[in-house]
C-alpha cells in the first residue's frame, strides 16, 4: 500500500464505549497530524508528532488520547465521547513542509450516540 | 480566532467559465499558501501552493494569485470542469512550522 491509510472508514460508538482509530503512512515521513473537521469549520489540528514525539496538544479533551509507537503508525484513542465528538477525523504526515505540505488519508467518520 | 478566512461556503460555476475561490488570512507571519481539494469520503489532496515570494503561481488549469499587502489569495480555475466539483480548501503555514491552519472551505459546484 501507498500514501496513508485510515481504518476503519466509518466508526459508531456509545459514550461509554472505547475504541481506537488507526493510521499508517508509507511514505517514510518524519511527522503524523491528528485533525478533526466539523460541519462548517476549519480543520481543526488536534495533535502533531515530529519523529514519533508529541510536540502539540492542541487543548484537545483527555478523552482523545494519541500514541505514535513508530514514525509509520499512529493512533487516536477513544473513550467516554460526547455526541459533540462526532465528526470526520483525519491524519496526516509530512516530511517537512516542502511545496506538497500533507499527506492526507481519506479519514474515519466517526458517530457517537 | 480563524487565522485563515474563506468567506463563501459555496460557488456555482457554468462549465467551461472560470471559477474563482477567496481566501483571506489576518497572520502577517504566514509566508507559504495551500490549496486542497476535497472529494466526499476522501481526504484533502493538495493542488497548488505559492510561497510569499510570488505574487503568481499557475499549474495548467489552475493559478493562485497571492496579494501580500491585502492578505488576500484566490485560486482561479479556467476552464472549468464537472470533476472540479469539490470542497476548496485553503491553508497557511510559515517556513519551518509543520504546521497547516486551515479555512473553512469552499464547496465548487460546476454545472454541466
Amino acid at each position: 500500500e501507498t500514501g496513508v491509510t485510515q481504518t476503519p472508514r466509518h466508526l459508531v460508538m456509545g459514550m461509554t464505549n472505547k475504541k481506537s482509530l488507526k493510521c499508517e503512512q508509507h511514505l517514510g515521513h518524519n511527522a503524523m497530524y491528528w485533525y478533526k473537521q466539523s460541519a462548517k469549520k476549519p480543520l481543526e489540528l488536534m495533535f502533531v508528532y515530529s519523529l514519533e514525539e508529541r510536540v502539540e496538544n492542541n487543548s484537545v479533551p483527555s478523552r482523545f488520547s494519541p500514541e505514535c509507537p513508530n514514525s509509520s503508525h499512529l493512533f487516536l484513542h477513544l473513550h467516554t465521547l460526547q455526541p459533540e465528538d462526532s465528526a470526520l477525523y483525519l491524519c496526516a504526515s509530512s516530511q517537512d513542509r516542502g511545496s506538497r505540505g500533507y499527506t492526507f488519508g481519506s479519514g474515519t467518520r466517526l458517530t457517537v450516540v | 480566532d480563524q487565522q485563515v478566512k474563506q468567506n463563501s461556503p459555496s460557488l456555482s460555476v457554468q462549465e467551461g467559465r472560470i471559477s474563482i475561490l477567496n481566501c483571506d488570512y489576518t497572520n502577517s507571519m504566514f509566508d507559504y499558501f495551500l490549496w486542497y481539494k476535497k472529494y466526499p469520503a476522501e481526504g484533502p489532496t493538495f493542488l497548488i501552493s505559492i510561497s510569499s515570494i510570488k505574487d503568481k503561481n499557475e499549474d495548467g488549469r489552475f493559478t493562485v494569485f497571492l496579494n501580500k499587502s491585502a492578505k488576500h489569495l484566490s485560486l482561479h480555475i479556467v476552464p472549468s470542469q464537472p470533476g472540479d466539483s469539490a470542497v476548496y480548501f485553503c491553508a497557511a503555514t510559515n517556513f519551518g512550522n509543520e504546521k497547516l491552519t486551515f479555512g473553512t472551505g469552499t464547496r465548487l459546484t460546476i454545472i454541466p
